[in-house]
């Protein structure tokens, strides 16, 4: 299995703000997935981070407030962006096709 | 939409197994069947998955009925920390078919292990 970091682990963010997400991983992999788990709910696929290429973005999930960014094959940004309380969640990486998850970045909008 | 369903919630006592049932009456012939658990406040960890065959590994056994239908999962001798959110999940697995094969998480069973 893989190992995954993920920074920050947790912040709160003011309203209209934006927050870059880490996910770092100890080998390389093709695949980085990006979830959101709002509070009490279960977990949704934002996007798949691609690289070389642009991510793919799930239903009711667009660039432009979720950009990504996969320089290489270790390593993924998601930018949480113009945030409003609604963005209240945990962010999760996963890699690989049996998807191994980061511990998450809990993530507080005021 | 989750493909799967599961019981809201379970317990068991210590020690005992735990049988986490799950249906997947609409499963496809190339999708396979994986689990994960989801302690609190913590990403997701990966069990186990398999297509038709049981599978077992240090942390679980997978128990897939012959028409693939439904499935078991079994956690031999439940401890306290085996508490979690379980979620069963059919998907297809990405090197059969070289597409995105992403995961969808439905609600999960919430397995309790009581002293």
């Amino acid at each position: 299995s893989a190992v995954i970091s993920q920074k920050p682990s947790r912040d709160i963010c003011q309203r209209g703000t934006s927050l870059t997400i880490q996910c770092q991983v100890d080998s390389q992999v093709t695949m980085m997935f990006w979830y959101r788990q709002q509070p009490g709910q279960s977990l949704t696929l934002i996007a798949t981070a691609n690289q070389g290429s642009e991510a793919t973005y799930e239903s009711g999930f667009v660039i432009d407030k979720f950009p990504i960014s996969r320089p290489n094959l270790t390593f993924s940004t998601l930018t949480v962006s113009n945030m409003s309380p609604e963005d209240s969640s945990i962010y999760l990486c996963s890699v690989g096709d049996e998807q191994f998850f980061g511990p998450g970045t809990r993530l507080t909008v005021l | 939409d989750a493909k799967t369903t599961q019981p809201p919630s379970m317990d068991c006592a210590e020690g005992r197994a735990a049988n986490l049932p799950c249906n997947h009456s609409t499963i496809s012939g190339n999708e396979y069947v994986y689990w994960y658990r989801q302690i609190h406040s913590q990403g997701p960890q990966y069990i186990i998955h398999g297509l038709k065959n049981n599978e077992t590994n240090e942390m679980a056994s997978l128990i897939i009925t012959e028409d693939r239908k439904s499935s078991t999962l079994i956690l031999p001798h439940a401890t306290l920390r085996d508490t979690a959110v379980y979620y069963c999940i059919v998907r297809v697995l990405f090197q059969i078919t070289g597409a995105n094969s992403k995961l969808t998480f439905g609600k999960g069973i919430t397995l309790s292990v009581r002293p």
